[in-house]
């Protein structure tokens, strides 16, 4: 079976320009999570879509968004990139909204300079 | 209270030695609690949880201990291999939703 996966696996950006990254869960999987992880420290969460709503939302600026599709992929998008941004964006999944294990994928490297 | 405290930072342990992580927690309102293991370049993938009505969880060589009372939980990795070098995250999650709230990682250096 397929993992969670998420694309583009690097990219760099400009500051000011925005960034969508991609996430599809593991079949199956209806709830997907967003995680910010700066080098040398824990991931930081950002979003939990499940059944094609925002269930949870961390304490990220409004400059990040997300949504997720009918098909349980998911989109996070983030505006007006500033150099802070640049990080490790992870994308996990998992069966229920609560209560159930979250599977992650290798992520997106974002560059921001 | 939603800080996951975990230590030591960086830990080194000879091949087939005992390797073991502490975290802490405040939220009593956590009901699970997983361990994940990062290599460089990839993602976090999950080795091992437990939930707070059992004291001891134990899968291979990975075994987490709980104590409620001090709200405080362990990873031991038995017999470490150097294949088990790698970053080590505890994490804790309750309430409504799956959001997980993590430690700051344990860099693990297993020598041959």
């Amino acid at each position: 079976d397929a993992g969670v996966t998420q694309s583009p696996t690097h990219l760099i950006k400009t500051r000011g320009q925005h960034v969508t990254l991609r996430c599809s869960p593991i079949s199956g999987h209806k709830s997907v999570s967003w995680y910010q992880q700066v080098l040398g420290q824990g991931p930081q969460f950002i979003f939990q879509y499940y059944e094609k709503e925002e269930r949870g939302r961390g304490n990220f600026p409004d400059r990040f968004s997300a949504r997720q599709f009918p098909n349980y992929s998911s989109e996070l998008n983030v505006n007006a990139l500033l150099l802070g941004d640049s990080a490790l964006y992870l994308c996990a999944s998992s069966p229920d909204r609560r209560g159930s294990p979250l599977h992650f994928g290798n992520g997106t490297r974002l560059t921001v300079t | 209270q939603q800080q996951v405290k975990q230590s030591p930072q960086s830990l080194i342990v000879q091949k087939g030695g005992i390797s073991i992580i502490n975290c802490a927690y405040e939220n009593t309102a956590f009901d699970y609690f997983p361990w994940y293991q990062q290599f460089p370049g990839k993602g976090p993938a999950l080795l091992i949880a437990i939930r707070p009505d059992v004291s001891e969880k134990k899968e291979g060589r990975f075994t987490i201990s709980f104590n409620k009372s001090a709200k405080q939980f362990s990873l031991h990795i038995m017999d470490s291999q150097p294949g088990d070098s790698a970053t080590y995250f505890c994490a804790a999650s309750g309430g409504a939703t799956n959001k997980l709230i993590f430690g700051t990682g344990t860099l693990l250096a297993v020598q041959p």
